[in-house]
């Protein structure tokens, strides 16, 4: 089945405490992104990779990290979280770049808590 | 700059009647659209999109929208709410990097019996 998976789905951690949130998608896509859910914001997006080793900052990179060393995978890292990090978080993926603006897809979300 | 506006925090309708969620968008050039659906503790899932095709785009579940230019406009409409359309929307712009997802604020859509 093509999927974008997310681990853990639900993190509560403390502040300062390093973490990561994995990103992996069985589609061979080459576009993957990061977007965090506020309510009343919609979505922003905090990271974008266009291909294995390129990355660039979304709306909201503060506080983030990201790396693309595979095309399947796109961790989002954490380095010392802080109490406003608290929210929502989803990794999409797209096909390649002759496609054009497309279908992103989703994964289910990993809610996360900095207290 | 793109950005998008959905015009509704909430909109409450009764089983069978129609759905009418409002969005307008801003761009300086010709926009890609989207509507896309989020269930409760859910992701999110695409209901259709608009690519400088047809204005009037069908969508999955019995939704559509229609793209209006003069109107810089987007709203996504279904003839019949059933209850299983209760969910947030979000209506989405593509920003001139071709794969940048601008999201409205969400609209929020109650469906009673």
């Amino acid at each position: 089945e093509a999927q974008v998976t997310q681990n853990p789905r639900y993190l509560i951690t403390v502040t300062g405490k390093k973490l990561t949130v994995t990103c992996s998608q069985n589609m061979n896509h080459e576009y993957m992104s990061w977007y965090r859910q506020d309510p009343g914001l919609g979505l922003r997006q905090i990271y974008y990779s266009m291909n294995v080793e390129v990355t660039d900052k979304g709306d909201v990179p503060e506080g983030y990290k990201v790396s693309r060393k595979e095309k399947r995978n796109f961790p989002l890292i954490l380095e010392s979280p802080s109490p406003n990090q608290t929210s929502l978080y989803f990794c999409a993926s797209s096909p390649g770049l002759a496609t054009g603006p497309d279908t992103q897809y989703f994964g289910p979300g990993t809610r996360l808590t900095v207290l | 700059a793109q950005s998008v506006t959905q015009l509704d925090s909430h909109v409450s309708v009764s089983e069978g009647t129609p759905v009418l969620l409002r969005c307008n968008y801003s761009s300086s050039y010709s926009p890609s659209l989207f509507w896309y659906v989020q269930h409760p503790n859910k992701g999110l899932q695409l209901l259709l999109k608009y690519t400088s095709a047809a204005t009037l785009v069908k969508g999955i579940n019995g939704f559509e929208a229609e793209f209006k230019k003069s109107e810089t406009s987007f709203h996504l409409t279904k003839p019949s709410a059933h209850m299983s359309d209760a969910a947030e929307y979000f209506c989405v712009v593509s920003g001139i990097s071709s794969y940048k997802l601008i999201f409205g604020s969400g609209t929020r859509l109650l469906v009673r019996p």
